[in-house]
């Protein structure tokens, strides 16, 4: 596509819920990033994916946070039993290179999640 | 552990005004520097991306610095436009980070017309 995809763009979940969020890279790219964006901060990495190997996940905050790239294309980042402290901006980013090189890095537009 | 401090936080300057905005980071253990563009409710666009070999990159309106030994970058905005209202994110990618990029919490800018 013509560039990073996310969805859905909102999410309210109840606390205690699974959710589910997608990423659809730009087309041909190798490395695939997650961030969370709390509320006036920057993002904050979450893990990364170089094709389909998850060479980091050191960011994600606790063992209720999953993320898989299958493919090396799509990738999907669950968190279960969610909590409100979860709420915030997922963001995907890839880049046509690997994570290492001096690539420039795209960004899907974000989900915003709410845990009631 | 590599920390990226942005100021101000936010500015607000009249239409016109050449302005600039400051990141510095810790490590000077860099492979590069991402200037980005964030408007409410939006993704991040990326603005200027500084390889950790090179001194400054020009994007129009846009002048981006690097001086990896001081730790410093910075953002020049010339005749800035109500249009320019965002948030502007620096985003460092340290050698010694593995593969993350570090953010800073962003500068709000506000052009008044």
């Amino acid at each position: 596509g013509a560039g990073v995809s996310q969805s859905p763009r909102y999410k309210v979940a109840k606390r205690g819920q699974d959710v589910a969020l997608r990423c659809d890279p730009i087309s041909g790219h190798v490395s695939l990033f997650w961030y969370q964006q709390a509320l006036g901060q920057g993002p904050e990495f979450l893990t990364y994916f170089q094709n389909e190997a998850q060479l980091d996940k050191s960011g994600l905050p606790s063992d209720r946070f999953f993320a898989k790239r299958p493919e090396g294309s799509v990738s999907t980042l669950k968190i279960q039993r969610t909590q409100q402290e979860d709420s915030a901006v997922y963001l995907c980013a890839s880049s046509l290179g690997t994570g290492l090189l001096n690539t420039e890095a795209f960004f899907g537009q974000g989900t915003r999640l709410t845990v009631v | 552990k590599q920390e990226v401090t942005q100021i101000p936080a936010a500015l607000s300057v009249p239409e016109g005004e050449n302005l600039v905005l400051n990141c510095s980071f810790t490590d000077s253990a860099i492979y590069n520097l991402q200037w980005f563009r964030q408007d409410p409710g939006k993704g991040l666009t990326s603005l200027l991306l500084i390889q950790s070999s090179q001194r400054e990159q020009t994007s129009g309106r846009l002048n981006a610095s690097l001086d990896k030994s001081s730790g410093r970058s910075t953002l020049y905005i010339a005749a800035s436009q109500p249009g320019d209202s965002a948030t502007y994110l620096c985003a460092v990618k340290s050698s010694t980070g593995g593969f993350k990029t570090i953010f800073g919490a962003g500068t709000r800018l506000f052009v008044k017309a």
